[in-house]
């Protein structure tokens, strides 16, 4: 599968711990993109890579929130001191650069749920 | 929060008979998106539509745009159940709100197509 792969899919951990995810994103796609959904509602843009470089971040990141993509392949986005209101599921996508005009590929998503 | 709308919120339809889902958005726009979500799942991009274009076909489905109103509609021609899903609109916020980068996700509507 070439697709966008996320890991893990589902992640239950206790309040205030930290929890990492990774996106693995389309082979040739450059351009890396996060975004948060919560239940019933669509996702909201969270952060955005063009290569290794991290060029826009949503206010909804909070400085609990970071994310990486060290040599603009695979991200991860951290979370530390999660708390309730983390809960939601963690899209990642990619797309290749272009006029603007280029879809965006998801992943499954990761599921994490705060205890 | 979120730019687009759409409308309705829910849909419950027959196989055979045709869905239209309709999305509104607030600002100017490079192209507009329809992704089609499976629940638990990641998003499948459906559709691109530029902002000087006015209807695009991709086999059942069918979107028009209207930049003046500020709308796009996505219809599905003879619904099948595995049409069941959540259909949401993006916009790709166009020039000065942010960039073509980042996705604005309508909240979604809900479909459900009955055997």
């Amino acid at each position: 599968d070439t697709g966008v792969s996320q890991d893990p899919r589902h992640k239950i951990t206790k309040r205030g711990q930290n929890v990492t995810f990774r996106c693995d994103p389309i082979s040739e796609h450059n351009r890396l993109y996060w975004y948060r959904q919560t239940l019933g509602q669509g996702p909201e843009f969270l952060t955005y890579f063009q290569n290794e470089a991290q060029l826009e971040k949503s206010r909804l990141l909070s400085d609990r929130f970071s994310a990486e993509r060290p040599k603009g392949s695979f991200s991860t986005l951290e979370i530390q001191r999660t708390e309730q209101g983390d809960s939601a599921m963690y899209l990642c996508a990619s797309s290749l650069v272009g006029s603007g005009n280029q879809p965006q590929h998801f992943g499954d998503g990761t599921r994490l749920s705060i205890l | 929060s979120q730019q687009g709308e759409e409308d309705p919120q829910a849909l419950s339809i027959q196989e055979g008979e045709n869905a239209t889902m309709n999305c509104s958005y607030k600002t100017s726009i490079n192209n507009l998106q329809w992704y089609r979500q499976n629940s638990g799942r990641g998003l499948v991009h459906l559709i691109l539509i530029r902002s000087n274009e006015r209807e695009k076909h991709s086999g059942r489905l069918r979107v028009t745009l209207d930049t003046s109103k500020k709308s796009s509609s996505l219809l599905i021609t003879a619904s099948r159940a595995a049409d069941t899903a959540s259909y949401f609109c993006a916009t790709d916020g166009g020039a000065g709100s942010g960039g073509y980068n980042k996705l604005i996700f309508g909240a979604g509507t809900r479909l459900a197509v009955h055997p």
